[in-house]
């Protein structure tokens, strides 16, 4: 079964741009959770999303925004980016919300996004 | 505001020696807690979880710890191998399900 999968990788931008990452569950996931890691906060929670609705919602600006496809696909937009958005963008997808759905939560490799 | 913190941004280790990892939260409501592993280059990896009803919870040599009137948790490997040296994750939830809040990470390095 292949693993969660986010592209590009790598991206840099400059102040002010807008960026658009993806991330592909694994097949038969329905709950994509996004995260931002930079060093010293660990991981912090962006939103998740189940059967294209947003579920939870992070303590992030408007500036980030996401959605969910109907094959489970799932986007992250970034617009007017800062220096301080320069972080590890990792998806994670999970097979439902239901309890124990944790524990079954796997991550994908991560964007590492560096705004100049 | 920083729920779940994890005060040693790293820790060194002799291999075949126990590692401790500690972690605290703030928020009385996390009922459900995880530890990840993360490998560079790699997304977090699922290590082992406990729920509020328990106080310690074994998987192989990775064992979880939880002191809810402390709020604090830690995890301890035993015996420690190269192959642990990573990044750790502790992660709480106020539910089974739902967002997570994570700390900031230990580095383990793991020496011979």
């Amino acid at each position: 079964k292949a693993g969660v999968t986010q592209t590009p990788r790598y991206l840099i931008k400059t102040r002010g741009q807008q960026v658009t990452l993806s991330c592909s569950p694994i097949s038969g996931h329905r709950s994509v959770s996004w995260y931002q890691q930079t060093p010293g906060q660990g991981l912090q929670f962006l939103f998740e999303y189940f059967s294209e609705t947003q579920r939870n919602k992070g303590n992030f600006p408007g500036r980030f925004s996401g959605r969910q496809f109907s094959n489970s696909r799932s986007e992250m937009n970034v617009s007017t980016l800062e220096l301080g958005d320069s972080a590890l963008y990792l998806c994670a997808s999970s097979p439902s919300l239901l309890a124990g759905a944790l524990r079954t939560q796997y991550f994908g490799p991560g964007t590492r996004l560096l705004v100049l | 505001d920083q729920q779940v913190k994890q005060n040693s941004p790293s820790l060194s280790v002799q291999e075949g020696r126990i590692s401790i990892l500690n972690c605290d939260y703030t928020n009385s409501m996390f009922d459900y807690f995880l530890w990840y592993k993360k490998y560079p280059a790699e997304g977090p990896t699922f290590l082992i979880s406990i729920s509020s009803i328990k106080d310690k919870n074994e998987d192989g040599r990775f064992t979880v710890f939880l002191n809810k009137s402390a709020k604090h948790l830690s995890l301890h490997i035993v015996p420690s191998q190269p192959g642990d040296s990573a990044v750790y994750f502790c992660a709480a939830s106020a539910s089974s399900w739902g967002k997570l809040q994570f700390g900031a990470g230990t580095q383990v390095v793991v020496t011979p």
